[in-house]
């Protein structure tokens, strides 16, 4: 089955302590993002990557990391994590070429306190 | 950068009626405009998207209008079913980079 998918779930964590959330893709995209949700701010862009090794900044990237090693795995970093990172992640990826078609995973329900 | 609005934070249609959500956005040099549909607890998913050089595009009981003029964008959903009942999302964007806007609840009375 062609998905997303995202690890973990949910997650509480307490201030400063680092997480890194994954996300992996089975349909060999080479576009591959994450989004931050928030109640009357809609999905706000983080990162985005358009092949392996090449990451860019998205809307809101300050206190993310990324990295794009494989073509499938594109995890999201938070290197001290404040509550203002408190949010619902969402990792999506897509084909290039082929429009906006973007696969979203699960989503991860973050609290930092 | 892109902003991009929705009209009204909740729509509520009758069942078997016509839905029509709309989306204003900012930026003329958007290349699409996509709309998504959530549905709780799960992810967005995509319904249909349209290039800037087009005004129309159908989909399977769905139609997205593009008004470049006005800077306006609309998705229709005909016979709205009790599945539709979810939030709705317009993007817009360019090659690499797509902007969300904040969505529309729409609530289907059975």
């Amino acid at each position: 089955e062609a998905q997303v998918t995202q690890n973990p779930r949910y997650l509480i964590t307490v201030t400063g302590k680092k997480l890194t959330v994954t996300c992996s893709q089975n349909m060999n995209h080479e576009y591959m993002s994450w989004y931050r949700q928030d109640p009357g701010l809609g999905l706000r862009q983080i990162y985005y990557s358009m092949n392996v090794e090449v990451t860019d900044k998205g809307d809101v990237p300050e206190g993310y990391k990324v990295s794009r090693k494989e073509k499938r795995n594109f995890p999201l970093i938070l290197e001290s994590p404040s509550p203002n990172q408190t949010s619902l992640y969402f990792c999506a990826s897509s084909l290039l070429g082929q429009g906006y078609e973007q696969y979203f995973g699960p989503g991860t329900r973050l609290t930092v306190t | 950068g892109e902003s991009v609005g929705l009209h009204l934070p909740t729509l509520s249609v009758q069942e078997g009626d016509n839905s029509i959500i709309n989306c204003a956005y900012s930026n003329s040099a958007s290349d699409y405009f996509i709309w998504y549909k959530q549905e709780s607890g799960k992810g967005p998913q995509f319904i249909i998207d349209i290039r800037s050089n087009m005004d129309k595009r159908q989909g399977q009981r769905v139609t997205v209008l593009l008004n470049k003029t006005v800077k306006h964008l609309s998705l229709q959903i005909a016979a709205t079913q009790p599945g539709d009942s979810a939030v709705y999302f317009c993007a817009a964007g360019g090659y690499q980079k797509v902007t969300f806007g904040i969505g529309t609840k729409l609530q289907v009375i059975p």
